[in-house]
């Protein structure tokens, strides 16, 4: 099954850019969506189809997506942002849907 | 606006059978391709099913660990979306999430982002 790989953990201190990387064999052939989930709370889709925003979401969140990376970036970091965050594709070849393990982000 | 809202979960005996529902709001469940993601004490995101649109088949799709156990289906007439759980274990212990694709410009819903969640509901799984 296909497998996708987050970093546990990413720090930054608030103004400053965080990237939170989403690994994968040929990911760059998928079409990546990225969520932010604090705690108690449902995930809410802050990317989808690697670059996109949905209504709503600030153009601080930024998505990109090539090879066996993709890579979620927030820039200007604010203390709202500090949250679980996760990568999800489709795999396309068993019409399943595929969670990365998170990333928490802690704004400093 | 759309809005799902989960209901059924509690506790539950090993080995035994639980159905939950999804109740929907502002979007047609038989139009959308409705799923299931769980969130274990504590873990990550895990997608465990979903039922397609009508005009795409009705079809269903179950990850690994739980198909043969567990059954996604659809009430047009209440708008609803159960999952039936048979053959509980330990492992079922979560927060159950129904997830949809309303809002997306030009994403292919087959392989769409879930821009619609529920607020979660919990399926303790006892020994």
């Amino acid at each position: 099954s296909y497998v996708l790989t987050q970093p546990p953990s990413v720090s930054v201190a608030p103004g400053q850019t965080a990237r939170i990387t989403c690994g994968g064999k040929n990911i760059g052939n998928n079409d990546v969506h990225w969520y932010h989930q604090r705690p108690g709370q449902a995930p809410v889709l802050v990317v989808y189809d690697n670059s996109d925003r949905p209504s709503g979401i600030p153009e601080r969140f930024s998505g990109s997506n090539s090879g066996n990376t993709a890579t979620l970036t927030i820039s200007r970091v604010e203390a709202g942002d500090e949250a679980d965050y996760y990568c999800q594709v489709w795999d396309k070849s068993s019409d399943r849907g595929v969670f990365g393990g998170g990333t928490k982000l802690t704004v400093l | 606006e759309a809005q799902l809202m989960e209901s059924g979960g509690g506790l539950v005996k090993l080995g035994g059978s639980l159905t939950i529902s999804c109740a929907a709001s502002g979007v047609t469940v038989s139009n959308a391709w409705m799923n299931w993601v769980r969130q274990a004490p504590g873990k990550g995101l895990e997608w465990i099913g979903r039922i397609r649109s009508e005009s795409n088949g009705g079809t269903t799709d179950y990850a690994a660990p739980v198909r043969g156990r567990f059954s996604i289906s659809r009430d047009d007439s209440e708008n609803k979306v159960y999952l039936q759980m048979n053959s509980l274990e330990i492992g079922d212990t979560a927060v159950y999430y129904c997830a949809t694709t309303v809002d997306l410009v030009a994403t292919v819903l087959r392989l769409a982002g879930f821009d619609v969640w529920g607020q979660g509901t919990k399926v303790t799984v006892s020994s």
